[in-house]
């Protein structure tokens, strides 16, 4: 079974650019889950699908970050336009129905925003 | 609200020596603890889980045990080896889904 994969691995933009990054979560996990690391600090909660519906997107930092997951499979975020401040390891998990059962996690996007 | 404290890193131990990572949390409740490791050049994996209160985790030598009392899940593992440096993290799981995740402890394991 494959496991979760995330493209690009590693993504060098400038300021003011856009960048779209994926997730394909494994086959037919329902909930798929955003995170990012800064800077070596903690892992924080980005947002969370159920198939394609946003079921808490409370920690997105603001506007500039959209996420969607077409058709309840693979999710695209997207950060438009980018700032310093987003440089980070993006993260991607996934889970089967329910919410509390083990979460997969991909190989992170490393983001530099130069 | 919820969080997680680990104790800072980097932790650096010669081969066969004994570790332990201190992780302690505040929540509501009694939340899922988690303990993730990251390998170089690799995603989080999930190392353990306990559950409830007085559960102990366990996995490739690692253990750890859900202790209310002192709302804590330390990570411990009695002889490390190289193979074991790495970024472990320790986490606790809210209501939804949400995983909450300390700062995160780098191991390294010298020969």
């Amino acid at each position: 079974e494959a496991g979760v994969t995330q493209f690009p691995s590693h993504s060098v933009i400038e300021k003011g650019q856009t960048v779209t990054l994926r997730c394909d979560p494994i086959s037919g996990h329902d909930n798929l889950y955003w995170y990012r690391r800064v800077m070596g600090k903690e892992i924080k909660f980005l947002l969370h699908f159920v198939k394609e519906s946003k079921q808490d997107e409370s920690g997105m930092p603001n506007n500039r970050f959209l996420a969607e997951r077409t058709g309840g499979t693979y999710s695209t975020l997207k950060v438009q336009p980018a700032e310093l401040e987003d440089s980070g390891v993006y993260f991607c998990a996934s889970s089967q129905a329910e919410p509390g059962e083990t979460q997969y996690f991909g190989p992170g996007t490393r983001l530099l925003v130069l | 609200g919820d969080s997680v404290t680990q104790m800072e890193g980097p932790v650096t131990l010669s081969e066969e020596a004994f570790l332990t990572i201190n992780c302690t949390y505040t929540a509501t409740g009694y939340p899922s603890l988690f303990w993730y490791v990251q390998y170089p050049g690799e995603g989080l994996q999930l190392l353990l889980k306990a559950t409830k209160a007085d559960d102990k985790g366990s996995n490739k030598g690692f253990e750890a045990t859900y202790r209310k009392e002192t709302t804590s899940f330390h990570l411990e593992k009695g002889s490390v080896q190289v193979s074991d440096s790495a970024v472990y993290f320790c986490a606790l799981l809210r209501w939804g889904g949400k995983l909450i995740f300390g700062q995160g402890t780098e191991l390294s394991v010298k020969p």
